[in-house]
């Protein structure tokens, strides 16, 4: 069936180093991509998308890219901050060949950025 | 424009207790869910709603029951709580925007059943 996988975490950084998290999925058809981002604390909130093969999702500083020929959907930050410590989440949604629709979320990698 | 709210924030039960967690968005979407979220688990479906009237089982459903009377509201009940159940739970309302589907998350109901 359908999944998603991230890297474990946690990951830890010092500020201003380059972040990459791993996710990779399966799926049949042509699913959306997400990246989620929980703060302590709080429910998730939508950091960025990708919707088709070679999209570049972006916000605050984050991007991943669909690459349709790994199945992944990595996301990547140039410069982390201490604010930037938090889970983060990949998800798909598809839509079956039978007409129903799922959202699935990976597991979540905690990241914790020192100063 | 407060987006998804959820209530209580924090609850203790006692074993057997029962309870309704409320769930409640001002953003008129059709879909709305309610997952739990345990450590190294991540989120996990419990029940969801594709429209007022409608609800249907998710991942993990056995112990929860839902209703969906108000397209605004979706309520999770506990009929009899389990420490199995001690968890952090999330609701989610969720729109379609240009063929994509984005969620939006309340900030979450710490459950402790002792």
């Amino acid at each position: 069936g359908d999944s998603v996988t991230q890297m474990e975490g946690p990951v830890t950084l010092s500020e201003e180093a380059f972040l990459t998290i791993n996710c990779t999925y399966t799926a049949t058809g042509y699913p959306s991509l997400f990246w989620y981002v929980q703060y302590p604390g709080e429910g998730l909130q939508l950091l960025l998308k990708a919707t088709k093969a070679d999209d570049k999702g972006s916000n605050k500083g984050f991007e991943a890219t669909y690459r349709k020929e790994t199945t992944s959907f990595h996301l990547e930050k140039g410069s982390v901050q201490v604010s930037d410590s938090a889970v983060y989440f990949c998800a798909l949604s598809a839509t079956t060949t039978s007409g129903t629709y799922k959202y699935i979320f990976g597991t979540g990698t905690r990241l914790k950025v020192l100063a | 424009n407060a987006g998804v709210t959820q209530t209580p924030k924090f609850r203790v039960l006692k074993t057997g207790q029962s309870m309704t967690l409320l769930c409640a968005q001002d953003m008129n979407h059709e879909y709305m869910y309610w997952y739990r979220q345990d450590p190294g688990m991540g989120l996990r479906l419990i029940h969801y709603s594709v429209g007022e009237g409608t609800t249907a089982k998710g991942e993990v459903p056995d112990g929860y029951n839902v209703s969906r009377l108000k397209k605004q509201n979706f309520l999770l009940g506990l009929e009899s709580a389990a420490p199995s159940q001690t968890s952090v739970y999330f609701c989610a309302s969720e729109r379609s925007w240009r063929g994509t589907y984005e969620q939006y998350f309340g900030p979450g109901t710490r459950l402790t059943v002792t």
